[in-house]
């Protein structure tokens, strides 16, 4: 019940496309869901998060679109560039436990 | 750049020798955690802190001792290292409130042969 799945594994998407990418939880009590950019040799970066209480986070080109009754939450990347290039986490928390997804490889081509 | 620095960044040693990773922070956050990274797993968190000497488990804590004896340095101990340790290990620190990570460290790339 702690496991966020996350999909796909690895994305490849062409320069001004659209990067989507998926996440599903099973715990209903987790009410804070963060996305984390990482690129090589770095530590993950908070990037936007998004509360139950609204159904989409819009900051720039990034997007989460959050579906409660499904359990599923989303990250958009519009108009992606090569330096979007990087791995991706999607998280979920309750306030005493936070888990991270497996994470998502996007490689954007120029 | 929320200040936090972890040392060493690469290091290589023998099974069953002790290991100590440190992570240094310059401003003071009550929490504090140790992650490591593997392929397929994304982060889990071995440790955490909440303030000076007050420590708790994580989901993967076995082999794995910290100490917090000043808020700026949060010390991970591996008592006598396996293979299995092998990996990339992340500190981070949440600003205001707890099981949130918001700023990690650029991680520890521990090798065990």
């Amino acid at each position: 019940q702690q496991q966020v799945k996350q999909s796909p594994q690895s994305l490849i998407v062409q320069k001004g496309g659209i990067s989507i990418i998926n996440c599903a939880y099973e715990n209903t009590a987790f009410d804070y869901f963060p996305w984390y950019q990482q690129f090589p040799g770095k530590g993950p970066a908070l990037l936007i998060a998004i509360r139950p209480d609204v159904s989409e986070k819009k900051e720039g080109r990034f997007t989460i679109s959050f579906n409660k009754s499904a359990k599923q939450f989303s990250l958009h990347i519009m108009d992606s560039q090569p330096g979007d290039s990087a791995t991706y986490f999607c998280a979920a928390s309750n306030g005493q436990n936070f888990v991270f997804g497996p994470g998502t490889r996007l490689s954007v081509l120029p | 750049d929320a200040g936090i620095t972890q040392s060493p960044r690469h290091k290589v040693t023998e099974t069953g020798t002790p290991v100590t990773l440190r992570c240094h922070q310059t401003e003071n956050h009550r929490y504090m955690y140790w992650y490591r990274q593997d392929p397929g797993h994304g982060l889990r968190l071995i440790h955490y802190s909440y303030g000076v000497k007050d420590t708790d488990k994580g989901e993967v804590s076995d082999g794995y001792s910290v100490s917090r004896s000043k808020t700026e340095d949060f010390l991970l101990t591996l008592e006598s290292a396996t293979s299995s340790q092998t990996s990339v290990y992340f500190c981070a620190i949440s600003v205001g409130q707890a099981n949130q990570p918001q700023h990690f460290g650029d991680g520890t790339r521990l090798s065990i042969l």
